[in-house]
């Protein structure tokens, strides 16, 4: 079974540019969720998505941060402008029905460094 | 208050070693709990779940005190491939669901 897919694995981008991350769940899952996990601490939940609904957004920074899941599979995530403080790892996760939240399956994560 | 608390480590331990985890949590309305591992440079993966009466999964054993809001991981015989960082995870009421919680993690590294 194909994992949590995510796009690209690393970038580099300047101060007040835009980013835009990709994430295609395992088929069949209609929770994704997307962490942010800066070094040295754990992953912090931005938002969930329930097929193509919003579940949870209340730790997404919404001035700059955006998300969507249209047709309720693959998903992206973008920044626009990026900070500083953006550098991170961005994971992607996917539970399948039924799991409450309990089995998360995760990506590679993109790797974000901003200068 | 941090919801979910760890030390950090690093603990360096030699093979054969056995070593112990801990963390505390802060919201008493948790659910379920867990333990991840993260290998350097990856991503996080489930290594067990925790259990209000003690599960053991090979050489791991994992203890929940609800009352104390503790969990603790303790890892028996330790084996070069250990060396990982261990995520104590916590199951918390969100804003539209339960989502979960992780601690910073505490990083073990296992010495020949």
């Amino acid at each position: 079974e194909a994992g949590v897919a995510q796009s690209p694995r690393y970038k580099i981008i300047e101060k007040r540019q835009s980013v835009a991350f990709w994430c295609n769940p395992i088929s069949g899952h209609a929770t994704l969720y997307w962490y942010q996990q800066i070094l040295g601490q754990g992953p912090k939940l931005l938002i969930q998505f329930q097929n193509n609904g919003v579940v949870d957004d209340s730790q997404l920074p919404k001035d700059r941060f955006s998300a969507e899941r249209l047709k309720g599979v693959d998903s992206t995530l973008k920044i626009q402008p990026a900070k500083l403080e953006d550098s991170a790892v961005y994971l992607c996760a996917s539970s399948p029905p039924g799991s409450g939240a309990e089995t998360q399956y995760f990506g590679p994560g993109t790797r974000l460094l901003v200068l | 208050r941090k919801e979910v608390e760890q030390d950090p480590g690093p603990f360096n331990v030699p093979e054969g070693a056995t070593v112990a985890f801990n963390c505390t949590y802060s919201n008493s309305a948790s659910q379920s709990f867990f333990w991840y591992r993260q290998d350097c440079r990856k991503e996080p993966k489930l290594l067990m779940s925790v259990y209000s009466s003690g599960n053991e999964d090979g050489r791991f054993t994992a203890q929940l005190n609800r009352a104390s809001q503790y969990i603790s991981l303790l890892i028996r015989d330790s084996k070069l491939s250990d060396s990982a960082t261990y995520l104590c995870v916590v199951k918390i009421p969100g804003a539209g669901s339960y989502q979960l919680t992780f601690g910073k993690g505490t990083k073990l590294s296992v010495i020949p």
